[in-house]
């Protein structure tokens, strides 16, 4: 079955350290993006990218980075610099602009909290 | 800015009952389109319906369908027959033509179903 792959489940993050998120998916679709979700609250976008090799900062990407060196993946990095990472991160992807109209799907999460 | 707005933070309905979540939305823009997800305790992002601002139309999918109103910007969900798996978080999004594929998401309205 397609579908998109986030890993790992739950991640504690030390002071000071830099983690990745990994995230995958099998359904080819050119776009995929990260969401950061705090409790009570709408998800925010952190980053998008619409294509391998691009990608584009949302509208909270302070502290985070990305890559897209493959269509099928899509890692997100919280570094240091972000003082506040405590949240339920998710990853999607979508078939990209040509169809607008086509959905995102959603990755089951993950779950980042500070040691 | 761009923005979506859910004034109920919290909504609840008895079983078998219709309840409906509202959602209204700002852009100068006239093409977009308009998608609602449920996230249910699980945490995982589910498509409910979506709505293309070009058709006059209401979408309906089964249990749900949609009152949609482009001249007041509104887009609000009808949920009838109610049951106990709806109970869940539901997000009001929308996606502009020309901001590429990204997601613009509301705050979310936590439905509650009583037996």
């Amino acid at each position: 079955d397609g579908g998109i792959t986030q890993s790992p489940k739950y991640l504690f993050r030390k002071e000071g350290q830099n983690v990745t998120l990994s995230c995958e998916q099998n359904l080819n679709h050119d776009a995929m993006y990260w969401y950061r979700q705090d409790p009570g609250q709408g998800l925010r976008l952190i980053y998008y990218s619409q294509i391998v090799n691009d990608f584009q900062k949302g509208d909270i990407a302070e502290g985070y980075s990305v890559s897209r060196e493959k269509k099928e993946s899509f890692p997100l990095t919280v570094t240091s610099a972000q003082k506040n990472p405590t949240a339920f991160y998710l990853c999607a992807s979508s078939p990209g602009d040509i169809r607008a109209h086509q959905p995102q799907h959603f990755g089951d999460g993950t779950r980042l909290s500070i040691l | 800015a761009q923005t979506v707005t859910q004034s109920q933070p919290e909504m609840s309905v008895q079983e078998a009952e219709t309840v409906t979540l509202s959602c209204t939305y700002d852009t100068s823009e006239s093409d977009y389109y308009l998608f609602w997800y449920k996230q249910p305790p699980s945490r995982q992002m589910i498509l409910v319906i979506r709505q293309e601002a070009y058709k006059q139309q209401n979408a309906t999918e089964n249990r749900f369908s949609v009152n949609f109103q482009k001249a007041a910007k509104s887009f609000s969900l009808k949920i009838s027959d109610s049951q106990l798996g709806d109970a869940a978080m539901y997000f009001c999004a929308y996606r502009l033509e020309t901001s590429g594929s990204r997601l613009t998401f509301g705050e979310g309205t936590q439905l509650t179903v009583n037996p």
